[in-house]
């Protein structure tokens, strides 16, 4: 059974505050890690699909990186702002099946 | 439309009734994904298809489930003999190729409820 982990399960911060959660996968028959941001009543948005070892990627105020070797992810956010308050999701996949971690709530007060 | 859509949006079923879903993926848009999502949990998977043929099922909770996209764009995810723990949000997904490589593009889900 493929288990994908997310932690912590939700963060609260202030808006300001750098924040960064981690996803956890199998480190065996690793072919991507995407991570997507998704919004209440709205669809999740792919953020980044990570593949090589190492990768660290960049969006704005987002960064990522990934060590394939141990199995982890990290997601970072510099300067949280209340519109950054969402559920980040990490999907792990695997011959052609992407398998989601439960996600990381967060919410960013003014 | 530019994005992945869902028909419908909510569903109420009494149980023991028939519904289906259906997912319009991003034109030309190879994968197509079905994903069920209870609260509180992130997405399962449930199957996955390229262009027309369904090459992964093993997510399908059971036989009841059903899902097809026969000419390789639109595809419908049938229920028959619904039961209360089918009630759960459907997320639809499409990517340009693989998604070892290529990002999915979630639709907005159907909410389906049965009483």
């Amino acid at each position: 059974i493929l288990n994908v982990e997310q932690s912590p399960q939700s963060l609260h911060v202030q808006e300001g505050d750098s924040t960064n959660f981690t996803c956890s996968f199998p480190s065996s028959n690793f072919y991507a890690l995407h991570w997507y941001r998704w919004e209440t009543a709205k669809s999740p948005e792919a953020l980044f699909v990570m593949t090589l070892n190492g990768d660290e990627k960049k969006k704005g105020r987002i960064s990522a990186t990934l060590n394939t070797k141990e199995g982890y992810s990290y997601l970072y956010i510099k300067g949280s702002q209340p519109e950054d308050s969402a559920t980040y999701l990490c999907a792990f996949i695997s011959t052609d099946k992407l398998i989601f971690g439960t996600g990381t709530r967060l919410q960013v007060f003014p | 439309g530019a994005g992945v859509s869902q028909s419908p949006r909510y569903k109420v079923a009494k149980r023991g009734q028939d519904v289906a879903l259906r997912c319009d993926p991003i034109s030309g848009h190879v994968s197509l994904f079905w994903y069920q999502q209870a609260l509180g949990q992130g997405p399962e998977f449930l199957t996955y298809f390229q262009n027309e043929a369904q090459l992964d099922k093993s997510g399908l909770p059971s036989d009841r489930f059903f899902a097809e996209r026969p000419e390789g764009s639109v595809s419908t995810l049938k229920i028959q003999r619904t039961q209360q723990e089918d009630s759960a949000v459907y997320l639809c997904a499409s990517s340009l190729r693989s998604p070892n490589y290529n990002e999915q593009f979630f639709g907005p889900g159907t909410r389906l409820t049965v009483l």
